[in-house]
């Protein structure tokens, strides 16, 4: 069965620093997402993508994140300058845009960032 | 208010009962609404997902919408201990293209 997959699994940086999380999305997927989970919060909305441009961002989106889609099988999420609060649990997603299926994402199994 | 609300839990049932967990939300205006299962420290996991108001049956899961009353609820039949999880619901509308509004999940413990 098809899956979303992430790396690495866990990833601890500095204050400061740049990190990039990788995501390969299901291959006949259009829909790209990224969604946090900070430590015994809820799951939200980050950004989604499609047609290699943002479709929808969040107010946690801010300037110090940014997606890209690489080549045809890589989706990744960027963080300039990380800081402490943006240790979380990051999730892929994807989906495909058919009728009666639009709003089934299936998520990757996360990236965990540890900010230190 | 919340936009989406449901009961932490932890919830411990016996197994073999059946279940029900619920979410509540305040905007009208969702239509598309999913439950999600997340063991500890993994990815959401896709259940079910339901337009509108109404029941789907998949399996051993119900999942009902019911928007007049703005309450969503997943039923769990014959629960197994394999079945131990957090439950998250998720609901969009058309003003939010296909990004979710999550609840904070509810966690469930099935006991042998």
């Amino acid at each position: 069965e098809p899956e979303v997959t992430q790396t690495p699994s866990h990833q601890v940086t500095q204050m400061g620093q740049e990190v990039i999380l990788r995501c390969v999305p299901i291959s006949n997927h259009l829909y790209f997402y990224w969604y946090r989970q900070i430590l015994g919060q809820k799951v939200e909305f980050l950004v989604s993508f499609y047609n290699n441009e943002i479709s929808e961002k969040s107010e946690i989106f801010d300037d110090q994140f940014s997606v890209e889609r690489p080549d045809g099988s890589n989706f990744t999420l960027k963080i300039r300058s990380t800081k402490l609060e943006d240790s979380a649990m990051y999730f892929c997603a994807s989906s495909v845009p058919t009728s009666g299926s639009s709003y089934e994402q299936y998520f990757g199994p996360g990236t965990r960032l540890t900010v230190t | 208010q919340k936009e989406v609300e449901q009961d932490p839990g932890p919830l411990s049932v016996p197994e073999g009962a059946i279940v029900s967990l619920n979410c509540t939300y305040s905007n009208s205006a969702f239509q598309y609404f999913m439950w999600y299962r997340q063991y500890s420290r993994k990815g959401p996991e896709l259940l079910m997902y339901t337009y509108s108001s109404g029941n789907k049956e998949d399996g051993r899961f119900t999942a009902q919408v019911d928007k007049s009353s703005k309450y969503i609820s997943l039923f769990i039949r014959d629960s197994q201990p394999s079945d131990s999880a957090t439950y998250l619901c998720a609901m969009s509308h058309p003003l939010y293209g296909q990004n979710f509004v999550f609840g904070p999940g509810t966690r469930l413990s099935v006991l042998p």
